[in-house]
């Protein structure tokens, strides 16, 4: 079992509609949360922390965060096509404090 | 401002060659970090040091060497490679080695050794 998963897609979305992004992890420890955009030839790009369970936003993204489940999940609302790239989920390890990095969603908005 | 900066973009060298990777960051960040990322993978964490000290090696081969010269700087000499060490190198800073401070990444230098 990988430490953290993620569909690999490609997610394609219509233009205005809501992408919607899974991620899990393995590592009960995790207390932090990171959702990274990585455009092609890129590098990653900070889009959201979180570190509570329920939702956090900002713009046209939120962050839901279950604990108890293992699961962190990304809703793009209003997808533009410069939407389109790869999202890379990243718990904090406990141990270390080390960022575990996700294969990637890549996510595909169509005009 | 959240910005990282690293020099070169692009590097290409032989296997035979020394050369140093640099990365520089003024946000008073005290953690920085090397990371590389292979095509279509994530990135990979290499070194991470706290306050100017190494704090982490995961368990890199002794080709690469990172230096911390100061607490806005960070280098990688690289040395000896081999091709399949083609890769994008990425640094990335975060406010201190704690779990809840945001780490930031640099644009990369794309590494081509020959």
């Amino acid at each position: 079992q990988k430490e953290v998963e993620q569909n690999s897609g490609p997610l394609s979305v219509p233009e205005g509609a809501i992408a919607s992004l899974n991620c899990t992890y393995s590592d009960r420890g995790s207390q932090s949360f990171f959702w990274y955009r990585q455009y092609s030839g890129k590098s990653p790009e900070l889009i959201m922390s979180i570190y509570s369970n329920g939702d956090k936003e900002d713009g046209r993204f939120t962050a839901q965060l279950n604990k108890a489940s293992q699961y962190v999940s990304l809703l793009i609302r209003d997808s533009q096509p410069s939407d389109s790239a790869t999202y890379l989920c990243a718990p904090l390890k406990a141990a270390g404090n080390k960022l575990t990095f996700g294969g990637g969603t890549r996510v595909l908005v169509k005009p | 401002d959240t910005e990282v900066t690293q020099t070169p973009k692009h590097l290409v060298m032989g296997m035979t060659n020394k050369k140093s990777l640099k990365c520089e960051q003024h946000m008073g960040h005290r953690a920085m970090y090397w990371y590389k990322q292979k095509a279509k993978k994530p990135p990979e964490l290499m070194f991470v040091y706290s306050y100017e000290k190494l704090s982490i090696n995961e368990s890199v081969p002794s080709r690469f060497s990172p230096e911390c010269p100061n607490s806005s700087l960070l280098n990688l000499h690289l040395h000896a490679l081999q091709p399949e060490d083609s890769a994008l190198y990425l640094c990335a800073s975060s406010q201190a080695l704690t779990a809840t401070y945001e780490q930031y990444f640099g644009p990369g230098t794309r590494l081509t050794v020959t």
